[in-house]
């Protein structure tokens, strides 16, 4: 089955610097690739989402980028604040076309130094 | 509001009990799923339905069970089976498979 890779696990950034957060993933037909964001106590919430005929998507600070030929992508937020301090999830669909199903990395706790 | 709706959010089992976790969406789509997920770990997939009255084991469905009759519908029952059941209970659902999905608020379980 498709395994996932992420890191760092955690990361501490200085407010108004970047966060990069990496993914690598296994199954080289993989085709839909989400980031979630989950604060504590709460359910983890879409964020941003790269499909493989895509190489890079951006909305305001946050973008996330892909490289289909090394099978890793990354989420890169810019100009950091301290409501950006939660634990970010990268997953990925395979390409089991009927029988698709998220594979979640493991999680990067990131949080904003003021 | 649309959305999914877990209950409750709080529970808490006696050993050997079955518990049952709600989830409902009026989102009207199609696949539902559950997570369960460790502190401080990732999200494991339970059980996942891609139409009524049909769902597919995920990577640890040992001592859990499910069922879709309704399309709004995926209620997860904890089985006393389960060694170890303390954990968040997360649901979520898409449109079809391959699309974006959504999780509910998640319901916590506790044995006591």
């Amino acid at each position: 089955g498709e395994n996932v890779e992420q890191h760092p696990s955690t990361l501490s950034v200085q407010e108004g610097d970047s966060a990069v957060i990496k993914c690598t993933y296994s199954d080289s037909a993989s085709n839909y690739f989400p980031w979630y964001k989950q604060e504590l106590g709460k359910g983890p919430q879409l964020i941003i989402d790269i499909r493989s005929n895509v190489g890079e998507k951006k909305d305001q600070r946050i973008a996330v980028t892909l490289n289909k030929t090394a099978k890793h992508f990354s989420l890169h937020i810019t100009e950091t604040q301290p409501e950006d301090s939660a634990v970010y999830f990268c997953a990925v669909i395979g390409s089991n076309f009927g029988n698709e199903k998220l594979t979640f990395g493991t999680g990067t706790r990131l949080t904003i130094i003021p | 509001d649309g959305g999914i709706t877990q209950s409750p959010k709080y529970l808490f089992r006696k050993e050997g009990q079955n518990v049952t976790l709600s989830c409902e969406q009026n989102l009207n789509h199609d696949a539902m799923y559950w997570y369960r997920q460790d502190p401080g770990q990732g999200l494991r997939l339970i059980y996942y339905s891609q139409i009524v009255n049909d769902f597919q084991k995920g990577d640890i469905a040992e001592g859990y069970s499910v069922s879709r009759e309704k399309k709004e519908s995926f209620p997860l029952t904890v089985t006393s089976a389960q060694k170890n059941p303390t954990a968040f209970y997360l649901c979520a659902s898409t449109v079809f498979s391959g699309n974006t999905i959504y999780f509910g608020e998640g319901s916590w379980l506790t044995v006591v």
